[in-house]
């Protein structure tokens, strides 16, 4: 069955570093999002992108997040200067036009 | 927001069927029903959808109501691997974001 890849799996990064979450969606989906989770705490959306162009952001994502496709198969999330309140699960999700298929997920913990 | 209910938690006894309710009130004519599950910090992962009639797939069944108001996530034989906290989520069905609610955990019971 067609997986959403991620990685790393465990990234830790110095407050104020920046940091690039990397993600595979399936190959013929078209729709591509991020997704974070603080511990304990509900699976939050940031950003839906379509077309090559951000097409929904929620309030969390600020001007220190920015998203990619570099080159057609890989869709990152880059925090340019991460904070203590960036450390969380970060997911990666992909769809055609119904249901999402979503990645394992990178925990990021910034110290 | 979240525009569903459901219980915070429930038990099941392995073996047995699990019967998972979910309020959704406000739902409009072209929103769907989806079914997610979250084991652990897994990323969720998707179990069923419908738009008003049931489905059943080889996870799982969903019933919603002729109303369309509430729905009931059924897991035929419940195993202790079924222990995840359980998401519906209601939302148009094409790109649009998943708006996830607080879910409920289900403790399957040897």
């Amino acid at each position: 069955e067609p997986e959403v890849t991620q990685t790393p799996s465990h990234q830790v990064t110095q407050m104020g570093q920046e940091v690039i979450l990397r993600c595979v969606p399936i190959s013929n989906h078209l729709y591509f999002y991020w997704y974070r989770q603080i511990l304990g705490q509900k699976v939050e959306f940031l950003v839906s992108f379509y077309n090559n162009e951000i097409s929904e952001k929620s309030e969390i994502f600020d001007d220190q997040f920015s998203v990619e496709r570099p080159d057609g198969s890989n869709f990152t999330l880059k925090i340019r200067s991460t904070k203590l309140e960036d450390s969380a699960m970060y997911f990666c999700a992909s769809s055609e036009e119904t249901g999402y298929t979503f990645g394992s997920g990178t925990r990021l913990t910034v110290v | 927001d979240a525009k569903t209910t459901q219980p915070t938690s429930m038990d099941c006894a392995e073996g047995r069927a699990a019967n998972l309710p979910c309020n959704h009130s406000t739902i409009s004519g072209n929103e769907y029903v989806y079914w997610y599950r979250q084991i652990h910090s897994q990323g969720p992962q998707y179990i069923i959808h419908g738009l008003k009639n049931n489905e059943t797939n080889e996870m799982a069944s969903l019933i919603i109501t002729e109303d369309r108001k509430s729905s009931t996530l059924i897991l035929p034989h419940a195993t202790l691997r079924d222990t995840a906290v359980y998401y519906c989520i209601v939302r148009f069905n094409t790109g649009n974001q998943f708006y996830f609610g607080t879910g409920t955990s289900l403790t399957v019971i040897p």
